[in-house]
């Protein structure tokens, strides 16, 4: 089955700790986003990938980190410098191109203990 | 302005009730339109997916865009508690990127 794969469904992070979520899809997809979704925010893009080896800012970029080596990974790493992480993390992915809709994964709960 | 808008409600109705759902929007730019259907603890599933002014109709669901007004619409009619879940309005225009809604929670009572 095609998909996008979020993994681990939970991670739990003590303050002051860097945590790799990872995100996995067998689309042939060539753009990924990765959002964060908070009670009543709705879905922020954190970052975005269109490409292998390029990857763009989103709106909330501050305390995350991204790397887009093969395409069809694109892990986000949360940083001790984002000052609340605590967060649902949603990845997605789409053809790329105008005109397509984004799939998305399951998500991972985050909490920082 | 945000650069989309959607009553995060939530909106309660009786099972077979039409359920009503807006966006409205200010970037002229945008040319697709979708709504994503989200239950709890899950990703967002794509429901709905429209290029541009005018209908699409799928099963109980319709969609509707009128760019006019900068406004669409999502009916599901003949509601089922199945139907409970959040629902998130999402728009784009050539970069790929998504704008989203907040999302409106609704609640279909058996």
């Amino acid at each position: 089955d095609g998909g996008i794969t979020q993994s681990p469904k939970y991670l739990f992070r003590k303050e002051g700790q860097n945590v790799t979520l990872s995100c996995e899809q067998n689309l042939n997809h060539d753009a990924m986003y990765w959002y964060r979704q908070d009670p009543g925010q709705g879905l922020r893009l954190i970052y975005y990938s269109q490409i292998v080896n390029d990857f763009q800012k989103g709106d909330i970029a501050e305390g995350y980190s991204v790397s887009r080596e093969k395409k069809e990974s694109f892990p986000l790493t949360v940083t001790s410098a984002q000052k609340n992480p605590t967060a649902f993390y949603l990845c997605a992915s789409s053809q790329g191109g105008g005109g397509t809709e984004a799939f998305f994964g399951q998500g991972t709960r985050l909490t920082v203990v | 302005q945000k650069e989309v808008e959607q009553d995060p409600g939530p909106l309660s109705v009786p099972e077979g009730a039409i359920v009503s759902l807006n966006c409205t929007y200010s970037n002229s730019a945008f040319q697709y339109f979708m709504w994503y259907r989200q239950y709890s603890r899950k990703g967002p599933e794509l429901l709905m997916y429209t290029y541009s002014s005018g209908n699409k109709e799928d099963g109980r669901f319709t969609a509707q865009v009128d760019k006019s007004s900068k406004y669409i619409s999502l009916f599901i009619r003949d509601s089922q508690p199945s139907d409970s879940a959040t629902y998130l309005c999402a728009m784009r225009h050539g970069n790929n990127r998504l704008a989203f809604g907040k999302g409106n929670q609704v609640v279909v009572i058996p």
